[in-house]
């Protein structure tokens, strides 16, 4: 069964430095999608990135990289220049692409990221 | 473009009552999906919705659940009656399934019910 681990309950980081979120991933499919989302407060889930199982590259959106390390069934997601608005819910999810790109989302439990200035 | 938008934000109700939410997708999302998030969990799906067809409900309490979605556009997701488990904040997504591999799913801001 899929399944997604997120080990990390809660963690700091202070302002203008570098924080990764773990991830790992457990699928039997060779073709399959792995997001990271942030839930503020507010609970809005909110995209941040995408990396597909045969992307080449790590993916990368602004201030925010995919750490993918396909062998070792992980997804680290790297904030760099944390800002205060990061403190938020971070979950990372996996969708199984071999049977259909529409389908769900299985979520890990999420990690806390808080910000100290 | 306006997002995923949902309505209402809160709703307070005592057990055994009804209640209903309200979800409009993306303008030219063919997918939609509601899902229930559970207090420091991830969230689950509940129903996932190709246009207007249902295709994966299996999740879904379907003895006091039900969705739909007319006209393959706006979805009404309800429960009736409502019981205290039911506490949960019920997010609904939508997405475009021809956008291949890369296919990303956006959600609203969820509605937060609470069970008395």
């Amino acid at each position: 069964a899929q399944k997604i681990t997120q080990t990390q309950p809660g963690m700091f980081v202070q302002e203008k430095e570098a924080v990764t979120l773990d991830c790992t991933y457990d699928t039997s499919d060779p073709s399959y999608g792995l997001f990271w989302y942030k839930q503020p407060s507010s609970g809005e889930m909110i995209f941040l990135i995408y990396q597909g199982s045969y992307d080449q590259q790590n993916a990368t959106e602004g201030r925010y990289s995919l750490n993918f390390q396909k062998a070792r069934k992980s997804a680290n997601l790297v904030i760099s220049a944390s800002q205060l608005g990061d403190s938020a819910m971070y979950f990372c999810a996996m969708r199984e692409t071999y049977s259909s790109n529409t389908g769900k989302l299985i979520f890990g439990q999420g990690t806390t990221l808080q910000v100290k200035p | 473009e306006a997002g995923v938008v949902q309505s209402p934000r809160y709703k307070i109700i005592e057990k055994k009552q009804p209640v209903a939410f309200w979800c409009n997708p993306i303008s030219g999302h063919n997918t939609l999906y509601w899902y229930r998030q559970n207090l420091g969990q991830g969230p689950e799906l509940l129903i996932r919705y190709e246009n207007e067809e249902a295709v994966d409900d299996s999740q879904l309490p379907k003895d006091r659940f039900s969705a739909e979605r007319l006209k393959g556009v706006d979805s009404t997701l309800k429960i009736q009656p409502a019981e205290l488990g039911d506490s949960a904040v019920y997010l609904c997504a939508s997405s475009n399934r021809d956008r291949g591999f890369k296919n990303i799913q956006y959600f609203g801001a969820g509605t937060r019910l609470s069970v008395l």
